[in-house]
């Protein structure tokens, strides 16, 4: 395995169900993100971690928890979602420095359904 | 607010050259990145420039004027393979990713 996998790729839930979206990265990187991707929109932050601590959280609705056991694998925990959460979640490494983060490698991502 | 502009769609013929711009009003600037994706697979790194300059790696140049707040990337030689969306992506003074919608491009025989 190379880069950074995914799974599941498709995922169709409804509003009370409880899923999880597993992300893993095989290139030793130090930092792991999750990202929402709407058609014709910017990509948006949900959460950042680094060395295994969250540092980022963009005031994401505390539906999507996060889980990042260790500095390769990261979860995203999904429960009561509501249909405007369609959409395909994307997640990334980087290697984080002092200049921030360098070249993102991202998963093929998950696509989300919620009827 | 910080913002990036990127025109939504393009289209060009194949073998031609086309070129995507992109401007941004950010909050400082450290460094901006130009990514590829085709639909249905994950973006993937296609540019990084942080000094004012061209950056040319074989068919896929990639253009920044800090001063102008403006980057393009110019794709040569176009090939089917290359009808993707491109991302523009600036890191600010926070050194956070700020992203610009995209631009879908569409090759034409």
């Amino acid at each position: 395995e190379t880069g950074v996998t995914q799974t599941p790729r498709h995922l169709v839930m409804g509003m009370t169900n409880k899923k999880s979206l597993k992300c893993e990265q095989h290139l030793g990187h130090n930092a792991m993100y999750w990202y929402k991707q709407s058609a014709k929109k910017p990509l948006e932050l949900m959460f950042v971690y680094n060395f295994k601590e969250q540092t980022e959280n963009n005031s994401v609705p505390s539906r999507f928890s996060p889980e990042c056991p260790n500095s390769s694998h990261l979860f995203l925990h999904l429960h009561t979602l509501q249909p405007e959460d369609s959409a395909l979640y994307l997640c990334a490494s980087s290697q984080e420095g002092e200049g921030g983060p360098g070249e993102l490698f991202f998963g093929e991502g998950s696509r989300l359904t919620v009827l | 607010g910080q913002n990036i502009d990127q025109p939504t769609e393009m289209t060009a013929t194949e073998g031609a050259i086309v070129q995507i711009n992109c401007t941004y009003q950010t909050s400082g600037f450290n460094g901006l990145f130009w990514y590829q994706q085709h639909a249905g697979e994950a973006p993937t790194f296609l540019s990084y420039n942080v000094l004012d300059g061209l950056e040319e790696k074989g068919r896929f140049s990639s253009f920044l004027s800090r001063s102008k707040g403006y980057s393009y990337l110019l794709l040569k030689e176009l090939q089917m393979k290359d009808s993707a969306s491109y991302l523009c992506a600036v890191k600010d003074s926070n050194y956070q990713l700020i992203w610009g919608a995209g631009t879908k491009l569409i090759i034409k025989p």
